[in-house]
């Protein structure tokens, strides 16, 4: 398996522009992850969904941030419109589930996010 | 809810000695605490985890432990290499509850040849 996929590695843009973040699960993982990390305020869970469904969205910052998993394969972050204290590394995790144990959460390459 | 906080945030040692990072946590019904190491420009990744029923576990040179009554639980590295700097978090959570991690602020950890 290739483990998490994420594009793009980086982006710059403009502020007020649009910004969207695709991730691609590992396969069989029912659970996904995306966080936000920066120097001041570390690793931050911003969403997750389990089996495509959105659990916990409480991390999100505003609603200029939108996420959806249409299948379980695919999953994208949005930004709009972005401004620069988005600027951040994004990491999309997955995992999976056997009863109530926990299993290890597999994070992606991470998308390096510059907005100027 | 729950709060994970993780002490020192910089850790310099030289090199062949151990290393100690220390996380403490509020929710007494937390039951999973893993241990992720991210190196420089590279994604977090899992290197031990101990759930509460366990006080101990080893893995090489890696040690985690657990003191539920105190509520805190830390990372031993003996024999240090450079290979071991990187950025370490903790974190916890409650298995039979949501899936959700809390982390620790993360701990830079610097081997000084």
């Amino acid at each position: 398996d290739a483990g998490v996929i994420q594009s793009p590695r980086h982006e710059v843009t403009e502020m007020g522009q649009e910004v969207t973040l695709r991730c691609k699960p590992i396969s069989g993982h029912d659970y996904l992850f995306w966080y936000r990390q920066t120097m001041m305020r570390g690793l931050e869970l911003l969403i997750y969904f389990n089996n495509n469904v959105p659990i916990d969205d409480s991390g999100m910052p505003e609603d200029r941030f939108s996420a959806k998993m249409p299948n379980a394969s695919f999953s994208t972050l949005k930004i709009q419109p972005s401004e620069p204290r988005d600027s951040a590394v994004y990491f999309c995790a997955s995992s999976n589930r056997q009863g109530s144990s926990y299993n290890e959460q597999f994070f992606g390459p991470g998308t390096r996010l510059t907005v100027l | 809810g729950e709060n994970v906080e993780q002490h020192p945030s910089t850790l310099s040692v030289q090199e062949g000695d151990s290393a100690v990072i220390k996380c403490t946590y509020s929710d007494s019904a937390s039951n999973y605490f893993p241990w992720y190491k991210q190196e420089l420009g590279k994604r977090p990744q899992l290197i031990i985890d101990i759930r509460s029923n366990v006080g101990e576990k080893k893995d090489q040179r890696i040690a985690v432990t657990l003191n539920k009554t105190a509520k805190h639980f830390s990372l031993h590295i003996t024999e240090t290499q450079p290979e071991d700097s990187a950025v370490y978090f903790c974190a916890a959570s409650i298995e039979d509850s949501n899936y959700q991690l809390i982390w620790g602020a993360g701990t830079k950890l610097i081997i000084k040849p």
